[in-house]
Protein backbone atom coordinates (compact mmCIF):
# COMPACT_ATOMS: atom_id res chain seq x y z
CA UNK A 1 0.00 0.00 0.00
CA UNK A 2 1.84 3.29 -1.32
CA UNK A 3 2.16 6.27 1.11
CA UNK A 4 0.69 8.47 -1.44
CA UNK A 5 -2.77 7.48 -2.74
CA UNK A 6 -3.24 8.15 -6.45
CA UNK A 7 -6.26 6.64 -8.72
CA UNK A 8 -5.41 3.91 -10.14
CA UNK A 9 -6.76 4.44 -13.85
CA UNK A 10 -8.31 7.45 -16.05
CA UNK A 11 -9.64 7.49 -19.22
CA UNK A 12 -10.30 10.08 -21.94
CA UNK A 13 -10.69 11.07 -25.68
CA UNK A 14 -7.92 12.67 -27.10
CA UNK A 15 -8.02 16.72 -27.11
CA UNK A 16 -9.61 16.60 -23.70
CA UNK A 17 -8.21 17.39 -20.17
CA UNK A 18 -7.67 15.34 -16.77
CA UNK A 19 -6.31 15.16 -13.90
CA UNK A 20 -4.75 13.13 -11.52
CA UNK A 21 -4.75 13.53 -7.90
CA UNK A 22 -2.12 12.51 -4.88
CA UNK A 23 -3.35 12.56 -1.61
CA UNK A 24 -1.68 11.45 1.32
CA UNK A 25 -4.27 10.84 3.79
CA UNK A 26 -4.63 13.20 6.48
CA UNK A 27 -1.42 14.65 6.31
CA UNK A 28 -1.02 17.62 3.39
CA UNK A 29 1.10 17.13 0.90
CA UNK A 30 1.74 20.81 0.98
CA UNK A 31 4.13 20.32 3.45
CA UNK A 32 6.38 18.71 1.07
CA UNK A 33 7.20 19.36 -2.70
CA UNK A 34 5.65 16.71 -5.32
CA UNK A 35 6.89 15.57 -8.28
CA UNK A 36 5.74 13.93 -10.74
CA UNK A 37 7.13 11.39 -13.51
CA UNK A 38 5.49 9.63 -16.72
CA UNK A 39 6.35 6.36 -17.24
CA UNK A 40 5.65 5.15 -21.09
CA UNK A 41 5.09 1.67 -20.57
CA UNK A 42 8.73 -0.88 -21.04
CA UNK A 43 10.37 2.48 -20.42
CA UNK A 44 12.68 4.17 -17.75
CA UNK A 45 10.20 7.29 -15.91
CA UNK A 46 10.90 10.56 -16.69
CA UNK A 47 10.64 13.90 -14.65
CA UNK A 48 7.48 15.50 -15.62
CA UNK A 49 6.72 18.81 -12.59
CA UNK A 50 8.55 19.09 -9.90
CA UNK A 51 8.28 21.22 -6.78
CA UNK A 52 4.78 20.73 -6.97
CA UNK A 53 4.22 23.12 -10.34
CA UNK A 54 7.76 23.87 -12.58
CA UNK A 55 8.15 22.37 -15.60
CA UNK A 56 11.65 20.73 -16.89
CA UNK A 57 13.01 22.37 -19.93
CA UNK A 58 11.39 20.21 -23.14
CA UNK A 59 8.23 19.18 -21.49
CA UNK A 60 4.87 20.85 -22.92
CA UNK A 61 3.09 23.26 -21.28
CA UNK A 62 0.10 21.06 -21.48
CA UNK A 63 1.11 19.89 -18.30
CA UNK A 64 0.86 21.25 -14.92
CA UNK A 65 1.23 20.47 -11.58
CA UNK A 66 -0.78 22.14 -8.41
CA UNK A 67 -1.23 21.87 -4.68
CA UNK A 68 -4.11 22.14 -2.60
CA UNK A 69 -4.93 21.25 1.22
CA UNK A 70 -3.99 17.42 1.26
CA UNK A 71 -4.20 17.08 -2.57
CA UNK A 72 -1.27 17.88 -5.07
CA UNK A 73 -2.61 17.35 -8.56
CA UNK A 74 -1.14 17.11 -12.17
CA UNK A 75 -3.63 18.39 -15.22
CA UNK A 76 -2.88 17.80 -18.57
CA UNK A 77 -4.97 19.30 -21.66
CA UNK A 78 -5.23 18.68 -25.17
CA UNK A 79 -4.61 15.39 -24.81
CA UNK A 80 -2.82 12.94 -27.49
CA UNK A 81 -2.19 9.52 -27.89
CA UNK A 82 1.12 9.79 -26.76
CA UNK A 83 0.40 10.56 -23.60
CA UNK A 84 -0.73 7.09 -22.69
CA UNK A 85 1.54 6.23 -19.63
CA UNK A 86 2.22 5.35 -15.84
CA UNK A 87 1.94 8.88 -14.25
CA UNK A 88 3.55 8.50 -10.74
CA UNK A 89 3.82 11.00 -7.72
CA UNK A 90 6.72 11.12 -5.45
CA UNK A 91 7.63 13.48 -2.29
CA UNK A 92 10.14 12.84 0.39
CA UNK A 93 9.26 11.80 4.06
CA UNK A 94 11.35 13.67 6.50
CA UNK A 95 10.07 11.66 9.32
CA UNK A 96 10.69 8.68 7.11
CA UNK A 97 13.65 9.38 6.21
CA UNK A 98 12.34 8.16 2.67
CA UNK A 99 11.14 8.63 -1.01
CA UNK A 100 7.40 7.80 -0.94
CA UNK A 101 5.71 7.17 -4.27
CA UNK A 102 2.14 6.95 -5.08
CA UNK A 103 1.23 4.12 -6.66
CA UNK A 104 0.82 5.26 -10.20
CA UNK A 105 -1.73 6.45 -12.72
CA UNK A 106 -2.32 4.68 -16.06
CA UNK A 107 -3.97 6.96 -18.73
CA UNK A 108 -5.11 5.91 -21.50
CA UNK A 109 -6.09 7.78 -24.10
CA UNK A 110 -9.32 6.86 -26.64
CA UNK B 1 23.77 15.09 -22.68
CA UNK B 2 23.22 13.50 -18.73
CA UNK B 3 23.70 9.39 -19.00
CA UNK B 4 23.00 6.94 -16.58
CA UNK B 5 23.99 3.66 -17.94
CA UNK B 6 23.16 0.25 -15.40
CA UNK B 7 24.37 -3.07 -15.28
CA UNK B 8 25.13 -5.94 -13.06
CA UNK B 9 21.45 -7.69 -13.54
CA UNK B 10 20.68 -10.73 -13.83
CA UNK B 11 19.05 -13.67 -12.20
CA UNK B 12 20.18 -14.83 -8.88
CA UNK B 13 19.55 -17.52 -6.32
CA UNK B 14 17.97 -16.67 -3.05
CA UNK B 15 20.46 -15.90 -0.19
CA UNK B 16 23.20 -14.86 -2.82
CA UNK B 17 24.40 -11.37 -3.52
CA UNK B 18 24.62 -9.51 -6.67
CA UNK B 19 26.59 -5.92 -6.99
CA UNK B 20 24.76 -3.23 -9.14
CA UNK B 21 26.94 -0.51 -10.92
CA UNK B 22 25.62 2.80 -12.56
CA UNK B 23 28.36 4.93 -14.94
CA UNK B 24 27.36 8.19 -15.14
CA UNK B 25 28.24 11.04 -17.94
CA UNK B 26 27.02 14.00 -18.96
CA UNK B 27 27.24 16.03 -15.32
CA UNK B 28 29.24 17.02 -12.67
CA UNK B 29 28.41 13.55 -10.70
CA UNK B 30 30.58 14.12 -7.66
CA UNK B 31 28.14 17.00 -6.91
CA UNK B 32 24.91 15.09 -6.48
CA UNK B 33 23.09 12.60 -4.70
CA UNK B 34 22.42 9.76 -6.40
CA UNK B 35 19.29 6.98 -5.73
CA UNK B 36 18.37 4.04 -6.45
CA UNK B 37 14.69 2.62 -7.22
CA UNK B 38 13.32 -0.38 -8.16
CA UNK B 39 9.95 -1.56 -9.33
CA UNK B 40 8.84 -4.82 -9.64
CA UNK B 41 6.97 -6.45 -12.67
CA UNK B 42 3.62 -4.76 -13.63
CA UNK B 43 3.99 -2.77 -10.05
CA UNK B 44 4.75 0.84 -8.99
CA UNK B 45 7.71 2.48 -7.89
CA UNK B 46 9.59 1.60 -4.89
CA UNK B 47 12.41 3.40 -3.47
CA UNK B 48 15.46 1.37 -2.63
CA UNK B 49 18.37 4.11 -1.26
CA UNK B 50 20.22 7.31 -1.53
CA UNK B 51 23.70 8.73 -0.92
CA UNK B 52 24.98 11.65 -0.56
CA UNK B 53 26.75 13.74 -3.31
CA UNK B 54 29.95 13.02 -1.04
CA UNK B 55 29.53 9.63 0.10
CA UNK B 56 29.56 10.72 3.37
CA UNK B 57 25.85 9.63 4.09
CA UNK B 58 22.59 7.33 3.08
CA UNK B 59 19.60 6.43 3.96
CA UNK B 60 17.76 3.29 2.89
CA UNK B 61 13.71 2.28 2.45
CA UNK B 62 12.49 -0.37 5.27
CA UNK B 63 12.60 -3.43 3.21
CA UNK B 64 16.47 -3.36 1.97
CA UNK B 65 17.96 -1.92 5.62
CA UNK B 66 20.65 -4.21 6.69
CA UNK B 67 20.72 -5.84 3.17
CA UNK B 68 21.54 -3.67 0.46
CA UNK B 69 24.34 -1.23 0.87
CA UNK B 70 24.61 2.04 -1.49
CA UNK B 71 28.02 3.15 -2.64
CA UNK B 72 30.12 5.37 -4.90
CA UNK B 73 33.45 6.06 -6.56
CA UNK B 74 33.17 9.87 -7.58
CA UNK B 75 36.49 9.19 -9.23
CA UNK B 76 34.84 6.66 -11.50
CA UNK B 77 31.35 8.60 -11.55
CA UNK B 78 30.20 5.10 -11.12
CA UNK B 79 26.80 4.36 -8.32
CA UNK B 80 27.12 0.83 -6.88
CA UNK B 81 24.15 -1.10 -5.38
CA UNK B 82 25.66 -4.20 -3.26
CA UNK B 83 22.43 -6.72 -2.65
CA UNK B 84 23.06 -9.13 -0.10
CA UNK B 85 21.06 -12.12 1.17
CA UNK B 86 18.32 -11.42 -1.92
CA UNK B 87 14.66 -12.45 -1.68
CA UNK B 88 12.54 -13.07 -4.41
CA UNK B 89 10.57 -10.05 -4.01
CA UNK B 90 13.64 -8.03 -4.62
CA UNK B 91 13.15 -8.99 -8.41
CA UNK B 92 12.68 -6.31 -10.29
CA UNK B 93 14.10 -3.51 -12.70
CA UNK B 94 16.76 -1.52 -10.87
CA UNK B 95 17.46 2.17 -11.82
CA UNK B 96 19.86 4.84 -11.15
CA UNK B 97 18.46 8.15 -10.90
CA UNK B 98 20.03 11.37 -10.17
CA UNK B 99 18.52 13.77 -7.10
CA UNK B 100 18.39 17.59 -8.66
CA UNK B 101 20.15 18.27 -4.87
CA UNK B 102 21.33 16.22 -1.97
CA UNK B 103 19.00 13.59 -1.47
CA UNK B 104 14.97 15.16 -1.32
CA UNK B 105 14.74 17.84 -3.94
CA UNK B 106 13.47 15.05 -7.33
CA UNK B 107 14.84 13.04 -9.50
CA UNK B 108 15.89 14.78 -12.52
CA UNK B 109 17.10 11.96 -14.83
CA UNK B 110 16.74 7.81 -14.78
CA UNK B 111 18.95 5.24 -16.23
CA UNK B 112 17.37 2.80 -18.75
CA UNK B 113 17.47 -0.09 -15.78
CA UNK B 114 18.98 -3.01 -15.05
CA UNK B 115 16.67 -6.64 -14.66
CA UNK B 116 17.27 -8.46 -11.53
CA UNK B 117 15.17 -11.55 -10.65
CA UNK B 118 15.87 -13.87 -7.61
CA UNK B 119 14.88 -17.31 -8.22
CA UNK B 120 15.91 -21.03 -7.47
Amino acid sequence: QSVLTQPPSVSAAPGQSITISCSRGSSSVGETFISWYLQVAGTAPKLLIHDNEKRPSGIPDRFSGSRSGTSATLGITGLQTGDEATYFCGTWDYSLRAWVFGGGTKLTVL
Amino acid sequence: QVQLVESGGGVVQPGKSLRLSCVASGFTFSSSGMHWVRQAPGKGLEWVAVIWFDGSNAYYGDSVKGRFTISRDNSKNTLYLQMNSLRPEDTGTYYCARDAGDYASFFKDWGQGTLVTVSS
